[in-house]
């Protein structure tokens, strides 16, 4: 069955070190994004990409980015991570429409 | 740009009680209405859809109906269930915005024995 996989699940690092978040998905969708989730602000878009070699930057992609090289894996990497980007992070993958939305299971990021 | 608004939660009721979580949006053209839901620990699931007007969107006994006069797409549920607890995202996705989701804050559902 097709799946998206994040990883790791939980992660714990240091402040001012750089991180990569996993998601890889086989469903052979075009569409990857990333979101953030934060209590009082639901989810928040942080990057997307229409397919290989495409990246957009979201409403919050201060101190993220994101490549594409290939189909299935959008890494999303935080070049100096901080404390205030501690939160739970969602990848999701879509074939053009939001039905097609389907959705990681998150990676919960502590930055200390 | 679009936004949904959600009531705050948490939301708590004894089982077989009536849910509504309201939701409402803003949003040029004719966007698409969306319920997501999160079980503890868990990713997000599509609980149901609208795509226009006076459309009802329904599923494990969920219903919502787009309402373009008030700009609401509420939740309700009859009777919850102990394992209806979870949290619930509206959404919309705009014509423009490709397939992009826009959600609200999220609701809080605990539903007690």
């Amino acid at each position: 069955d097709a799946e998206i996989t994040q990883s790791p699940r939980h992660k714990i690092t240091e402040t001012g070190r750089q991180v990569t978040l996993a998601c890889h998905q086989t469903w052979n969708h075009n569409n990857m994004f990333w979101y953030r989730q934060d209590l009082g602000h639901g989810l928040r878009l942080i990057h997307y990409s229409y397919g290989v070699q495409d990246t957009n930057k979201g409403e919050v992609s201060d101190g993220y980015s994101v490549s594409r090289s290939n189909t299935e894996d959008l890494p999303l990497t935080l070049e100096s991570a901080a404390s205030s980007q501690t939160s739970v992070y969602f990848c999701a993958s879509s074939d053009g429409t939001a039905y097609g939305y389907t959705f990681g299971s998150g990676t919960r990021l502590t930055v200390v | 740009g679009d936004s949904v608004t959600q009531m705050e939660g948490p939301v708590t009721l004894s089982e077989e009680a009536f849910l509504t979580i309201n939701c409402t949006y803003t949003a040029t053209g004719y966007p698409s209405l969306f319920w997501y839901v999160q079980y503890p620990g868990e990713g997000l699931q599509l609980l149901l859809k609208a795509t226009k007007a006076d459309d009802k969107g329904s599923n494990k006994g969920f219903e919502a109906t787009y309402r373009k006069e008030t700009t609401s797409f509420h939740l309700e549920k009859g009777s919850v269930q102990v394992s209806d607890s979870a949290v619930y995202f509206c959404a919309l996705t705009n014509t423009g915005t490709a397939s992009k989701l826009t959600f609200g804050t999220g609701t809080r559902l605990q539903v007690t024995l």
